[in-house]
């Protein structure tokens, strides 16, 4: 039980354009997501935190503008990369809880490399 | 935020148990241990959690101090697949019910055949 499904898996495109990923928790609902960043040899970085149906709390650090969060559903929570540019390149990675007393679970990632 | 301290490193035979350890001096009464574990370029997998009693599941058991100013994670018979990094994480309360983890360097295990 307790599966996170993320997609895709990786992407390449041109700086510029814009790039959704998926997080989707498969046997659960998921009160709370979270998308966490982690650039190589370094340890994850958490981007934000949303609720269903609320908008997300981002870390300091991180434009909301540019990391768009929406977490319509118990079981869908997308990040969009806007206008993406090679620093954005990095490990994308999302996990999901149900209860707040349950552990996060984590998706497998999406290595996101802007061209 | 209670932070934890884990050694960068640490080598097991494979079949051997793999104890790691982990210090969490600052905890507060109210916060749980949590174990993660990341195998490279995958997402973090979670291994077992505690607030003051010892746990044991499938996958491994975690110690916790009297204190609990410091735990023990125990693979009993690791292989080589379990070679990962390895983070104790003690969860913190941010608005609410809610709360979040934040990853430190972690420990990576390495096993050895």
């Amino acid at each position: 039980g307790a599966v996170v499904s993320q997609h895709p898996s990786w992407v390449i495109c041109k700086s510029g354009t814009s790039v959704k990923i998926e997080c989707r928790s498969l046997d659960f609902q998921a009160t709370t997501m979270f998308w966490y960043r982690q650039f190589p040899k370094q340890s994850l970085m958490l981007m934000a935190t949303s609720n269903e149906g609320s908008k997300a709390t981002y870390e300091q650090g991180v434009e909301k503008d540019k990391f768009l969060i929406n977490h319509a559903s118990l079981t869908l929570s997308t990040l969009t990369v806007t206008s993406a540019h090679p620093e954005d390149s990095s490990f994308y990675i999302c996990s999901a809880r149900g209860a707040a007393n349950q552990p996060q679970h984590f998706g497998d990632g999406t290595r996101l490399s802007i061209l | 935020d209670a932070k934890t301290t884990q050694p960068t490193s640490m080598d097991c035979a494979e079949g051997r148990a793999a104890n790691l350890p982990c210090n969490h001096s600052t905890i507060s009464g109210n916060e749980y241990v949590y174990w993660y574990r990341q195998i490279h370029s995958q997402g973090p997998q979670y291994i077992i959690h505690g607030l003051k009693n010892n746990e044991t599941n499938e996958m491994a058991s975690l110690i916790i101090t009297e204190d609990r100013k410091s735990s023990t994670l125990i693979l009993p018979h690791a292989t080589l697949r379990d070679t990962a990094v390895y983070y104790c994480i003690v969860r913190v309360q941010s608005g609410g019910s809610n709360y979040k983890l934040t990853f430190g360097k972690g420990t990576l295990l390495t096993v050895n055949p």
